[in-house]
Order: C-alpha cells, then sequence, then structure tokens
C-alpha cells in the first residue's frame, strides 16, 4: 500500500459524457502527478501540482483538466469522452515539487461505451 | 530513441536472486537510473535509484558498471509475488518520466 488513495476503482460511462477522478496524496507530499495508462501506449504523463500550483504539462487533452485543491486532493476531469479515452488513469504523488521517486496510487479503470 | 535498452522477459526460481540487466550506453553525467515495477494493472512501484554508487535498500540492490553504461537490479531473494514487469529508467534535470517496454519477470515455484 503506498498511501495513495484514488477513488472511484472503476468507471464506465457513455461517450460524450463527463466524469471526475479523484486521488488523495500520500500524508505530507505536496505533489501530485497524473498518469495515463491504454494498453497501446503504455504510460502517459498527464499533469503535475505542487502545492496547489499546476507545475508541468505532459500530453494532456485540452478536454482533460485537473487541479488540486488547499487539501491538497486533487481531481481530474475528462469531459467530451471518447472511446480512446478508455484507460487506466493513475495519480502519483511526492514530497518535493518534482522528484522521479512517486509513490503510485491503485488507479481508476475507466471504460468508454 | 530509447534511453534503455531492457531484455523483454526473464524468468527465476522463487528463492534465487533474480537479477535484471539494463543497457544504458547514451547515459549524460547527470542522469540517474531509476527502477520501478508494475505489478498486473496495479500502480508502478518504485523501488531504487542511482546515480554512481551502487545502493540497496529493503527491496532491492542496484549494481552499476564503473562506466555507468549498464546496471543491474536484483532482487536477492524472489517470490511468486516479484512476478512483474520492471522498469529501468534513465532520467535527469525536468524530464518526464517515461515507462518503456521494461522486463517481464515471471517467477515460478
Amino acid at each position: 500500500d503506498s498511501g495513495v488513495t484514488q477513488t472511484p476503482k472503476h468507471l464506465i460511462t457513455a461517450t460524450g459524457q463527463r466524469v471526475t477522478l479523484r486521488c488523495s496524496p500520500r500524508s505530507g507530499d505536496l505533489s501530485v502527478y497524473w498518469y495515463q495508462q491504454s494498453l497501446d501506449q503504455g504510460l502517459q504523463f498527464l499533469i503535475h501540482y505542487y502545492n496547489g500550483e499546476e507545475r508541468a504539462k505532459g500530453n494532456i487533452l485540452e478536454r482533460f483538466s485537473a487541479q488540486q485543491f488547499p487539501d491538497l486532493h486533487s481531481e481530474l476531469n475528462l469531459s467530451s469522452l471518447e472511446l480512446g479515452d478508455s484507460a487506466l488513469y493513475f495519480c502519483a504523488s511526492s514530497v518535493a515539487g518534482w522528484s522521479y521517486e512517486q509513490y503510485f496510487g491503485p488507479g481508476t479503470r475507466l471504460t468508454v461505451t | 530513441d530509447a534511453k534503455t535498452t531492457q531484455p523483454p522477459s526473464m524468468d527465476c526460481a522463487e528463492g534465487r536472486a533474480a537479477n535484471l540487466p539494463c543497457n544504458h550506453s547514451t547515459i549524460s553525467g547527470n542522469e540517474y537510473v531509476y527502477w520501478y515495477r508494475q505489478i498486473h494493472s496495479q500502480g508502478p512501484q518504485y523501488i531504487i535509484h542511482g546515480l554512481k554508487n551502487n545502493e540497496t535498500n529493503e527491496m532491492a540492490s542496484l549494481i552499476i558498471t564503473e562506466d555507468r553504461k549498464s546496471s543491474t537490479l536484483i532482487l536477492p531473494h524472489a517470490t511468486l509475488r516479484d512476478t512483474a514487469v520492471y522498469y529501468c529508467i534513465v532520467i535527469g534535470g525536468t524530464d518526464k518520466l517515461i515507462f518503456g517496454t521494461g522486463t517481464r519477470l515471471q517467477v515460478f515455484p
């Protein structure tokens, strides 16, 4: 158990819909990172937040957005969902502003039908 | 071009040491070697990292050659729970973590 929690564990929704994925980092960690893992593309970095501020963006679509709240939990919002958005979404956390020693949550499996 | 080369798969008997190699011949002076693993459909798990010295923690040992062009992750007493995909990542500065295809380690009884 990494100490990072993610909800929900599974999510099934239809194309065109909007969903919100939630992540609580390890106690004391200020950074949250979001990743997408699909079968054909491996693990892809989406976005990084540190202490409430966006710090880095990866291959995140404009239909996706994220935020980190004062209590340091983070939400990833996915809108206008397409079949290709079906994937595992992981968040990770770290103590520092940018660290390669990241602790990953169990993931949310999103299925878009 | 990929920064690392790993064998696609390896087998190891339970209780034996698992030695996972990684080639990173183009590594630069400020780049670290990180190892992660991912057990099927679970979140990746940080294992260990090093710059040029050998490192050991409660999970594994990391041996980096003197020229830093290759490294070996050692799981001293592999268990069935160590069956996973192991990723060797060379990274530095403000690079983003990129997980390649890794080595699929199968530990058998």
